[in-house]
């Protein structure tokens, strides 16, 4: 049990529908990664949050957006989604450089 | 663009036997994690590999990291049911946002 949650832990949208999803670090920790997996495949970074600011992104588009709350909460918004953002979304916990530590993931179908 | 790449992608084997899997980049590690992910749960972190060479072992697990840091191996022995899940290698770079960059996975069955 690493204290890392999200929610929900799944939801089913259609295409073009906004999503948010929600995870909570861990108590120590100031820094949230998030990921997505899609079936089959390793985690794709999508971006990582320290202190309430984005510090670093992958290779996602500008409608992958993200929240780091002073609390250091945070959310991944979702706006516009594609059939291809099925998958399921992980958030990564940590203090920054150091390990990351999972949550259960959200599985996101886009119908 | 950083790549690893991990074999073999599926594994089907008995209880009791031995196993090992791969992940090789071409790409220098600052560091390399191994993962283990059940379905429908986040990856669960079994270590990390920091120096070129070194060896970690874990009970019946046993993770090398390649001498120059650009690959890794987990050998796992006498393996049991409980064993069976995705196994992840991850690499870290280096750079100020600590992104892994994960290979696609290792898929172990173990059959009693």
């Amino acid at each position: 049990e690493t204290g890392v949650t999200q929610s929900p832990t799944h939801l089913i949208k259609t295409r073009g529908q906004q999503v948010t999803l929600r995870c909570s670090s861990q108590s120590g920790h100031n820094t949230v990664s998030w990921y997505q997996q899609a079936l089959g495949q390793g985690p794709q970074f999508i971006f990582q949050y320290y202190r309430e600011e984005e510090n670093g992104r992958g290779n996602f588009p500008p409608r992958f957006s993200g929240l780091q709350f002073p609390n250091y909460s945070s959310e991944l918004n979702v706006n516009a989604l594609e059939l291809d953002d099925s998958a399921l979304y992980l958030c990564a916990s940590s203090s920054l450089g150091e390990t990351q530590y999972f949550g259960p993931g959200t599985r996101l179908l886009v119908l | 663009t950083q790549l690893l790449e991990q074999s073999p992608q599926f594994l089907s084997i008995q209880e009791g036997e031995n196993l090992t899997v791969y992940c090789n980049s071409s790409s220098v590690f600052s560091s390399l994690q191994w993962y283990r992910q059940e379905p429908g749960e986040g990856p669960v972190l079994l270590v990390t590999v920091v120096t070129g060479g070194e060896v970690k072992k874990l009970k019946r697990l046993t993770f090398q990291f390649g001498d120059a840091r650009k690959d890794s191996s987990l050998h796992i022995t006498a393996a049991q049911t409980g064993d069976t899940g995705l196994y992840l290698c991850a690499g870290y770079s280096g750079g100020s946002n600590y992104k892994l960059t994960f290979g696609k996975g290792t898929l172990l069955t173990v059959n009693p």
